[in-house]
């Protein structure tokens, strides 16, 4: 059964960098068939797709957040990370780690959410 | 608004069949399997289906299926527990990202 935990800061200020980093257990990074990826969020609203990473570090960014946004992959701890430039009040929401499908089609398992909030 | 639209709500009683819609056009759900995730009380999702494929621990009441460019989740013998938001999700190669669905609201009465 594979486990993914998200962990760090809960509170960003304005213009700051969100990081964030996935742990996996139960399955690794380094397999060749799924991706790894980043789903938000926000308080009362739907599931957003931020981006994903291939374990050779390859990666693929939402459109919309693309210029703000980098993923990393450290087989070495079985961990992959999120870096987020620039956050305002908007990038508030619960971000969610997650691996997806080979095709990136569909998520097979989800973190347990962490919650950011965005505030001076 | 989503790439994909889903019923904003849905409801039906302990027992009864209900049917969750995906719809979505040639360029995602037309060409790429379809994941179904369960989120009760805003807490973390739960894939529930995923392609044709029932996760493990995840009740044959749910089966999944798709048509053209609409994909539906099914569930038969609808039981309390099965109250939550249901969003569906794939792949859109024209705008190459992950896409998914606004969610819909089942409420068992």
């Amino acid at each position: 059964q594979v486990q993914l935990q998200e962990s760090g800061p809960g509170l960003v200020k304005p213009s700051e960098t969100l990081s964030l980093t996935c742990t996996v257990s139960g399955g690794s990074v380094s397999s060749g068939s799924y991706y790894w990826s980043w789903i938000r969020q926000p308080p009362g609203k739907g599931l957003e797709w931020i981006g994903y990473i291939y374990y050779s570090g390859s990666t693929n960014y939402n459109p919309s957040l693309k210029s703000r946004v980098t993923i990393s992959v450290d087989t070495s701890k079985n961990q992959f990370s999120l870096k987020l430039s620039s956050v305002t009040a908007a990038d508030t929401a619960v971000y969610y780690c997650a691996r997806v499908g080979p095709y990136g089609d569909y998520v097979d398992y989800w973190g347990q959410g962490t919650l950011v909030t965005v505030s001076s | 608004q989503s790439a994909l639209t889903q019923e904003a709500s849905v409801s039906g009683t302990v027992g009864q069949k209900v049917t969750l819609s995906c719809t979505g056009n040639s360029n995602n759900i037309g060409s790429y399997a379809v994941g179904w995730y369960q989120q009760i009380s805003h807490g973390a999702p739960k894939t529930v289906m995923f392609g044709n494929s029932l996760p493990s621990g995840i009740p044959d009441r749910f089966s999944g299926s798709k048509s053209g460019t609409t994909a539906s989740l099914t569930i038969s013998g609808l039981q309390p527990e099965d109250e939550a938001d249901y969003y569906c999700s794939t792949w859109d190669y024209s705008l190459s990202a992950v896409v998914f669905g606004g969610g819909t609201k089942l409420t068992v009465l």
